[in-house]
């Protein structure tokens, strides 16, 4: 099975820092990976994704992750944070079922708290 | 535009009684899910649908039953409450096409259950 693991389930930084949220996975084929965004008492949101082609993926609200497959890495970045980032960050990866479907692992989150 | 809608918001229920989470999808999804999150665990799958009149189990399934009568809605079902089941409940739904994991899956705004 596959597992998904996030370096740090709390990360803080001022106001036009970078951010750099860390996800490596395993998986034994070519991966899809996801990175999600989860606001104060609101569901997920997609902010990227990664099936195939172009290793570096953009995403919403300025954001972007790098896909390395040597690293079995999944990275998500920010250039510069601001105050409305400050949420929790899920990485996820697909696993195929027998049977042919496919389902959504997910790390345990990542809180971003980002101060002026 | 609704997307993915859950009821109710709240519930506190005592250990013992049952109830039922509902979720209603207008985005004529075929894969449905249902997703509890608990802290420092992101989320895990208890169930999901691949379409109408069809479930199967997810990584977390015991204690809860689900049925997809109908395309658009997706019932989690709590036979008899536990404390352990104490938990937001997030269900979600994503298109069903060749390579559907490629498809995002939509997710709503959760439901927090509390069992005393």
């Amino acid at each position: 099975a596959q597992s998904v693991t996030q370096l740090g389930s709390h990360v803080s930084v001022s106001e036009g820092a970078l951010v750099l949220l860390r996800c490596n996975y395993s998986s034994s084929v070519p991966p899809y990976l996801f990175w999600y965004v989860q606001y104060p008492n609101q569901g997920l949101q997609l902010l990227l994704k990664y099936t195939t082609g172009a290793t570096l993926v953009k995403g919403i609200n300025g954001f972007e992750a790098e896909f390395k497959k040597s690293e079995t890495s999944f990275h998500l970045t920010k250039p510069s944070a601001h105050m409305s980032d400050a949420a929790e960050y899920f990485c996820a990866v697909s696993e195929t079922e027998s049977g042919g479907y496919n389902k959504l692992i997910f790390g345990a989150g990542t809180r971003l708290a980002v101060h002026p | 535009n609704a997307g993915v809608t859950q009821t109710p918001k709240f519930r506190v229920l005592k250990t013992g009684q049952s109830m039922t989470l509902l979720c209603a999808q207008d985005m004529n999804h075929e894969y449905m899910y249902w997703y509890r999150q608990d802290p420092g665990m992101g989320l895990r799958l208890i169930h999901y649908s691949v379409g109408e009149g069809t479930t199967a189990k997810g990584e977390v399934p015991d204690g809860y039953n689900v049925s997809r009568l109908k395309k658009q809605n997706f019932l989690l079902g709590l036979e008899s409450a536990a404390p352990s089941q104490t938990s937001v409940y997030f269900c979600a739904s994503s298109y069903s096409s060749t390579g559907s994991w490629t498809q995002p899956q939509h997710f709503g705004d959760g439901t927090r259950l509390s069992i005393l």
